[in-house]
């Protein structure tokens, strides 16, 4: 069956420290992998795309890989700090018109 | 604020009622989307319409019916809804990609939500 996990509910980290998320996905084959910010009572914010045919993408903290052979995307934010506190959401196009999402991860920086 | 604004905020409903969630995009793009996100649950795409064509109708109940009568202006009627369709509504809209054309990223522009209570 077809399906987007991202493997950690919950991510607490210290201040300063490198946060990584986990995205991966089974039976698709995405031309690109998006990824969201959502802060609570909030609708989710585009933050960045990574296409198949690129390993990394990178815009300020954030980092962004995408290795297709392991059908896995990491998110990383480097220099963290506690307002990048949030649920972070993967998301692919399954199928023309239709953008699915993962189940997100809640991340707390802790000062 | 990002060009896609949902009517009302907040909606409580008897089974029994009949409301409607409104979506209005203010960016030019031609598909819109509804998403339901409960809690713990991922969000689940619900409708897409793209040049207010129908495109996805992703098994949901009869009793939540849309409607896009232009490309700016979405709606979602509800009619005898259960206490389990307790969730936040929400609106995305984005540009459509032609292919695999690199012209635009796909990314949605979501709005704030509806939140919706079901008595």
């Amino acid at each position: 069956s077809q399906k987007i996990e991202q493997n950690s509910e919950a991510l607490n980290i210290q201040e300063g420290k490198t946060a990584t998320l986990t995205c991966n996905y089974t039976n698709y084959s995405p031309a690109y992998l998006q990824w969201y910010r959502q802060d609570p009572g909030r609708g989710p914010v585009f933050l960045l795309l990574i296409r198949e045919n690129e390993k990394e993408k990178r815009k300020e903290r954030l980092k962004v890989t995408f290795d297709t052979t392991l059908k896995q995307s990491l998110f990383h934010i480097t220099a963290s700090q506690p307002a990048d506190s949030a649920t972070y959401l993967c998301a692919l196009e399954s199928s023309a018109s239709k953008i699915i999402f993962g189940s997100g991860t809640r991340l707390s920086i802790r000062p | 604020e990002t060009g896609v604004t949902q009517t009302p905020r907040h909606l409580v409903m008897g089974m029994t009622n009949k409301k409607s969630l409104k979506c209005e995009q203010h960016l030019g793009h031609n598909a819109m989307y509804w998403y339901k996100q409960s809690a713990k649950k991922p969000l689940e795409l619900m409708f897409v319409y793209s040049l207010e064509e129908r495109v996805e109708n992703n098994s949901v109940p009869s009793r939540f019916s849309p409607e896009c009568p232009n490309s700016s202006h979405l709606f979602l009627h509800l009619h005898t809804l259960q206490p389990e369709d307790s969730a936040l509504y929400l609106c995305a809209s984005s540009q459509e990609k032609i292919g695999r054309s690199n012209a635009n990223t796909g990314e949605l522009f979501f709005g704030e939500g509806s939140r919706l209570t079901v008595l």
